[in-house]
């Protein structure tokens, strides 16, 4: 069975403040991908990031960086010096082999608020 | 702008209406899905199009009847829906049907009274 969990439902932050959102994944493929998308109050999700299975490297755009540790099946997202126009619902997926490339598996998301 | 439309982006209907959801992807990709996400479940997957055809339904209810005509538009035909089936409806695109990267679009908020 294919799972994601964001233990965090809430986290508030104030501005200028590093915040690292968590996601744990299970899957029994051995090829996968993990996803981050962001909703803003305006409802759409925003793709943010794909990571394949093979490729362990941590990535970096701008003041965003995410940690993929097959080791401990975590995939997570830190912001570095968060601003108000990062408050969203933040979402961490997985498609899998088993379930198809197409299914994403969603979490139940964390909701960050950036304080002024 | 992430390429992909939805209309209406709010939708109030009764039990007894028919009614029908858009989508339409400017990004020339050839897969579609519908997602449902209620207020207390994650999102859920409901319905795949590759090519505009249908290769997932989710065990949907059959109040639901998607349509793709082409690979660049996607309905959701909605009768006879329940108070429970309120949710923001989300349409997604991807190139192919495996290439994971979905693109969402704004998502039609539906409320059943």
């Amino acid at each position: 069975a294919q799972k994601v969990t964001q233990a965090q439902t809430e986290i508030s932050v104030v501005e200028k403040e590093d915040v690292t959102l968590d996601c744990v994944y299970e899957t029994r493929d051995t090829t996968y991908y993990l996803f981050w998308y962001k909703q803003p109050p305006s409802g759409e999700l925003v793709f943010l990031i794909r990571r394949n299975s093979f490729d362990e490297q941590n990535e970096i755009s701008g003041r965003y960086s995410w940690n993929f540790q097959k080791s401990t099946s975590s995939f997570n997202f830190t912001i570095t010096a968060s601003q108000v126009v990062d408050s969203a619902v933040y979402f961490c997926a997985l498609s899998g082999f088993s379930g198809g490339y197409n299914k994403l598996i969603f979490g139940a998301g964390t909701r960050l608020a950036v304080h002024p | 702008e992430t390429g992909v439309t939805q209309t209406p982006r709010h939708l109030v209907m009764g039990m007894t209406n028919k009614k029908s959801l858009k989508c339409e992807q400017h990004l020339g990709h050839n897969a579609m899905y519908w997602y449902k996400q209620s207020a207390k479940k994650p999102l859920e997957l409901m319905f795949v199009y590759n090519f505009k055809e249908q290769t997932e339904n989710n065990s949907v209810p059959s109040r639901f009847s998607p349509e793709c005509p082409n690979s660049s538009h996607l309905f959701l035909h909605l009768h006879t829906l329940q108070p429970e089936d309120s949710a923001l409806y989300l349409c997604a695109s991807s190139l192919t049907r495996d290439s994971g990267e979905a693109y969402f679009g704004p998502g039609t908020r539906l409320t059943v009274t």
